[in-house]
């Protein structure tokens, strides 16, 4: 069984781009949540998205946003980056959205973004 | 918002010893997650816990889901090289639609 896939693995942008990261859960998995990474923050919920529908977001400014399809893949947009932007991001697969039911959650390796 | 306190940030052992880390919650959580992570790569579940009071094993790892459901923690015995990384607890709290809630890492160096 495949795990959760993060596409690309790396990124380098310049500031003011915008960019789109994308991630595939696992085979039936239909929650999805993002998170990112930095080394003094630690991992800062980002949004959590349910059968299409987006749960719960985090506080980050509306430049951060997400989408989920029928096929339960999502992606998150980064608009008009800021060097800040820069840090891990991961996404976390589950079987149940969070808080609903005991469920765990596995994630993938991640996107590491570079704005310069 | 609700916060997991994870100690100690980082530790530095000799290969062979047993190491313990805890994290700690001001509200009840219905499962405890513990994540691995290695530099550059995403966390790794090591172990679920999803009652108060349950031990679960993971080889050399051991983990308690407290009984006030208020913390856990997570042992490794005779540690080895390749379980430096840092650690993370996670939480699920007991109110619906919220989101997991992580600690902030617990760093271990193991000396060989």
């Amino acid at each position: 069984k495949a795990g959760v896939t993060q596409t690309p693995r790396y990124l380098i942008k310049t500031r003011g781009q915008q960019v789109t990261l994308s991630c595939s859960p696992i085979s039936g998995h239909r929650s999805v949540s993002w998170y990112q990474q930095t080394p003094g923050q630690g991992l800062q919920f980002l949004f959590e998205y349910f059968s299409e529908t987006q749960r719960n977001k985090g506080n980050f400014p509306g430049r951060f946003s997400g989408r989920q399809f029928s096929n339960s893949r999502s992606e998150m947009n980064v608009s008009t980056l800021e060097l800040g932007d820069s840090a891990l991001y991961l996404c976390a697969s589950s079987f149940y959205p969070a808080g609903e039911r005991a469920t765990e959650a596995f994630f993938g390796q991640g996107t590491r973004l570079t704005v310069v | 918002g609700q916060q997991l306190n994870q100690s100690p940030q980082s530790m530095f052992i000799q290969e062979g010893e047993d190491v313990s880390m805890n994290c700690t919650s001001s509200s009840i959580f219905n499962t405890w997650l513990w994540y691995k992570q290695d530099p550059g790569e995403g966390p790794v579940l090591l172990i679920a816990l999803y009652k108060a009071g349950e031990l679960t094993s993971n080889g050399r790892l051991t983990a308690q889901f407290g009984i006030t459901r208020k913390d856990s923690f997570l042992n490794i015995s005779a540690s080895i090289p390749s379980d430096v990384g840092i650690y993370f607890c996670a939480g699920s709290p007991l109110s619906g639609n919220t989101p997991l809630v992580f600690g902030k890492g617990t760093r271990l160096s193991v000396i060989a």
